[in-house]
């Protein structure tokens, strides 16, 4: 199995501050790369697929980065709402996929 | 717009059957993709289950897959979890969701699950 490992697993930030998180693959995935974001309480929702395209309805802030085994998702200017936990995913192998363990991003 | 709902037992005994049933509406079942299971045990991160195709074909996760059946009612355009033998280890909150292939900038077809259920918790406890 590919292991997807995400690193802070947590981090505190400011309003309008930049904002970056990283993902590493233990084997190369190309570009077979999603981001999902989760609130407290509800589901993840996607973010970003195929490592850099935005899904629909997603703001510009958030642009995703990368190929191979190391993966970035940069937020430019952090919003209140865009704290929550951030997940990485690989549909590289196809069974099974996996996810990254998550990244917190709370408000300093 | 596509929904999709959980349903099934809160609480289940050790060693009992967890049975988890997702409702589908604003799209068909028939008409394509997979469906998935990932579960979520408090506090942690997502785990993925497995996913089901409206054909039946199944993918599951190795670590589950002795315990684990999917299945899909198309005339319900309804999925289904099966866990047998469960222990406090498979608390958690279940999510279903829609596998779809993205086609990324590269033209690479990338499957993502671009739509969730609410998620139901289940607890399993004497």
């Amino acid at each position: 199995d590919i292991q997807m490992t995400q690193s802070p697993s947590s981090l505190s930030a400011s309003v309008g501050d930049r904002v970056t998180i990283t993902c590493r693959a233990s084997h190369s995935i190309s570009t077979y790369l999603n981001w999902y974001q989760q609130k407290p309480g509800k589901a993840p929702q996607l973010l970003i697929y195929a490592t850099s395209s935005l899904q629909s309805g997603v703001p510009s802030r958030f642009t995703g980065s990368g190929s191979g085994t190391e993966f970035t998702l940069t937020i430019s200017s952090l919003q209140p709402e865009d704290f929550a936990t951030y997940y990485c995913q690989q549909s590289y192998s196809n069974p099974p996929l996996t996810f990254g363990g998550g990244t917190k991003v709370e408000i300093k | 717009q596509v929904n999709l709902q959980e349903s099934g037992p809160g609480l289940v005994r050790p060693s009992e059957t967890l049975s988890l049933t997702c409702s589908v509406s604003g799209y068909s079942i028939s008409s394509g993709y997979y469906w998935g299971w990932i579960r979520q045990p408090p506090g942690k991160g997502l785990e993925w289950i497995g996913n089901v195709y409206h054909s039946g074909k199944t993918y599951y996760s190795l670590s589950l897959k002795s315990r684990v059946t999917m299945s899909v009612d198309t005339s319900k355009n309804q999925f289904s979890l099966k866990l047998t033998s469960v222990t406090a280890a498979d608390t958690a909150e279940y999510y279903c969701a829609r596998l779809v292939p993205y086609r990324g900038d590269t033209s690479v077809y990338v499957e993502a699950f671009d739509f969730w259920g609410h998620g139901t918790k289940v607890t399993v406890s004497p």
